[in-house]
């Protein structure tokens, strides 16, 4: 069955600094890979979407991941976090051959640091 | 362009009631699926309706279901509820369906069972 791991569940950064948010996914042969976040009290929102082509995927907020398909990751990154990057980021992953279409990682809390 | 809206935002039920969840989706978005999110299983695909008929369905009991109205807008229901049904339910429209990822997340309707 497919899955999606989020190797940490929080994340403390200072304002400023870069971050990285680990995401692993079980071998298929077609999947789509996202990463979402979900603001206090809000809805998920799409940062970015790896469907085929270029590895490096750019996203909104100055966020980008790259699609590692030997090591099935899909790691978020950004180079300097603002205080407003508080949030839970998720990743999911879409199977073209299931029946549950979607499936989303637990998250990781991104504490920004003063 | 109107987001997606949930409604109620907050209700409180009893074990052994039922509830209905509404959700209205972007306009022009024909797919809308429904997401159980607690803090032990995290995100869980639940179903997908696209143009009034269920596309797809997640690993959940007959006690969840949905439909989906002629204008697209959709309701959950959950019947004979049990304490572990306590969870933020989260809709999502999309313009092509789960599969593409494009996902526009509602605020949800955080369910208490008692």
């Amino acid at each position: 069955a497919q899955s999606v791991t989020q190797l940490d569940s929080q994340v403390p950064v200072f304002e400023e600094a870069p971050v990285e948010l680990r995401c692993n996914y079980s071998s298929s042969v077609s999947v789509y890979l996202f990463w979402y976040v979900q603001y206090p009290n809000q809805g998920l929102q799409l940062l970015l979407k790896y469907l085929s082509g270029s590895t490096l995927v750019k996203g909104i907020n100055g966020f980008e991941a790259e699609f590692n398909k030997s090591q099935t990751s899909f790691h978020l990154r950004k180079p300097s976090v603002h205080i407003s990057d508080t949030a839970e980021y998720f990743c999911a992953v879409s199977d073209l051959r299931r029946d549950d279409k979607i499936i989303f990682g637990k998250g990781t809390r991104l504490h920004i640091l003063p | 362009k109107a987001g997606v809206t949930q409604t109620p935002r907050y209700l409180i039920k009893t074990r052994g009631q039922q509830v209905t969840l509404s959700c209205s989706p972007i306009s022009g978005h024909r797919s809308v699926s429904w997401y159980q999110q607690t803090p032990g299983q995290g995100l869980q695909f639940l179903f997908e309706y696209f143009s009034e008929t269920q596309r797809n369905k997640g690993n959940f009991p007959g006690r969840f279901s949905g439909r989906q109205f002629s204008n697209s807008r959709s309701e959950m229901n959950v019947s004979t509820l049990e304490l572990g049904d306590s969870a933020l339910y989260l809709c999502a429209s999309s313009p092509r369906g789960v599969d593409t990822g494009e996902l526009f997340f509602g605020e949800g309707s955080r369910l208490t069972v008692l």
